[in-house]
C-alpha cells in the first residue's frame, strides 16, 4: 500500500533555531501534500497544501514566513519552522494523495517537536 | 464542508462489534462520507468512505442511512488495536482537503 514517511519522528530544538521536517511518499508520486498540526488533546488542523512545483497555499491565521514549505519532488515536501518558540511545540503530520482529487489520503507518522 | 456530529468517546469489549454514529444533517449531495482513525502518537489512517450505498472494506463496514444524515462505522470484531480516535468527515466532490473535526475517542474493554 501507500506509505507516507515522515523524518524526524521526533525532535528538540532551543527557541530561536530552526527545525526542517521531511515528508516522502515512498512508492509513489504524489503532486500534491498536506501539512497538519495537531496540539495535545486536539483534533489536527491543516497548516497548508504543498504543491510540487509552486507556492504552498496555507490556511487562514498560518505564518507563511515562518512555516517555510518546499515541495521540490513528487516525492518530497519539507515544512521548515522557522524562529522555533515554544509555542510552536506540537505534533506535525503530513500527508500526500495517492490518484485523484477525490483519493484518500495517506499520512505520515507525525513529527513530535519540542521547543525549549 | 458541512460539519458532523459524533461522541466524545465510547467503550466497547474486545471481540464484540463495534458501531460508532455520525451525524450529518446538512450533508449535501456531493459530500463523500470519510472515516479516518488514529492510534496514540501516530498520523491518521484511512479506514473507509462512502457516498450512498453501504461499503465494506476489510477494516471495516460503513452504513450510510437513507436519507444520508447519518452514517455508523462497524467494526466488526474489536481489538485491543482499534483503540483509536474515530473521525467521520464530510468531503464534498472535487475538494482535495481533509478538515478533521474532535472524533470519537474508543477504548476497548480486554
Amino acid at each position: 500500500g501507500a506509505v507516507v514517511s515522515q523524518h524526524p519522528s521526533r525532535v528538540i530544538c532551543k527557541s530561536g533555531t530552526s527545525v526542517k521536517i521531511e515528508c516522502r511518499s515512498l512508492d509513489f508520486q504524489a503532486t500534491t501534500m498536506f501539512w497538519y498540526r495537531q496540539f495535545p488533546k486536539q483534533s489536527l488542523m491543516l497548516m497548508a497544501t504543498s504543491n510540487e512545483g509552486s507556492k504552498a497555499t496555507y490556511e487562514q491565521g498560518v505564518e507563511k514566513d515562518k512555516f517555510l514549505i518546499n515541495h521540490a519532488s513528487l516525492t518530497l515536501s519539507t515544512l521548515t519552522v522557522t524562529s522555533a518558540h515554544p509555542e510552536d511545540s506540537s505534533f506535525y503530520i503530513c500527508s500526500a494523495r495517492l490518484g485523484q482529487i477525490n483519493s484518500p489520503l495517506h499520512f505520515g507518522n507525525g513529527t513530535r517537536l519540542t521547543v525549549t | 464542508d458541512a460539519k458532523t456530529t459524533q461522541p466524545n468517546s465510547m467503550e466497547s469489549n474486545e471481540e464484540e462489534p463495534v458501531h460508532l454514529p455520525c451525524n450529518h444533517s446538512t450533508i449535501s449531495g456531493t459530500d463523500y462520507i470519510h472515516w479516518y482513525r488514529q492510534l496514540p502518537s501516530q498520523g491518521p489512517e484511512y479506514v473507509i468512505h462512502g457516498l450512498t450505498s453501504n461499503v465494506n472494506n476489510r477494516m471495516a463496514s460503513l452504513a450510510i442511512a437513507e436519507d444520508r444524515k447519518s452514517s455508523t462505522l462497524i467494526l466488526h470484531r474489536a481489538t485491543l488495536r482499534d483503540a483509536a480516535v474515530y473521525y467521520c468527515i464530510l468531503r464534498f466532490f472535487g475538494n482535495e482537503k481533509l478538515t478533521f473535526g474532535t472524533g470519537t475517542r474508543l477504548t476497548i474493554i480486554p
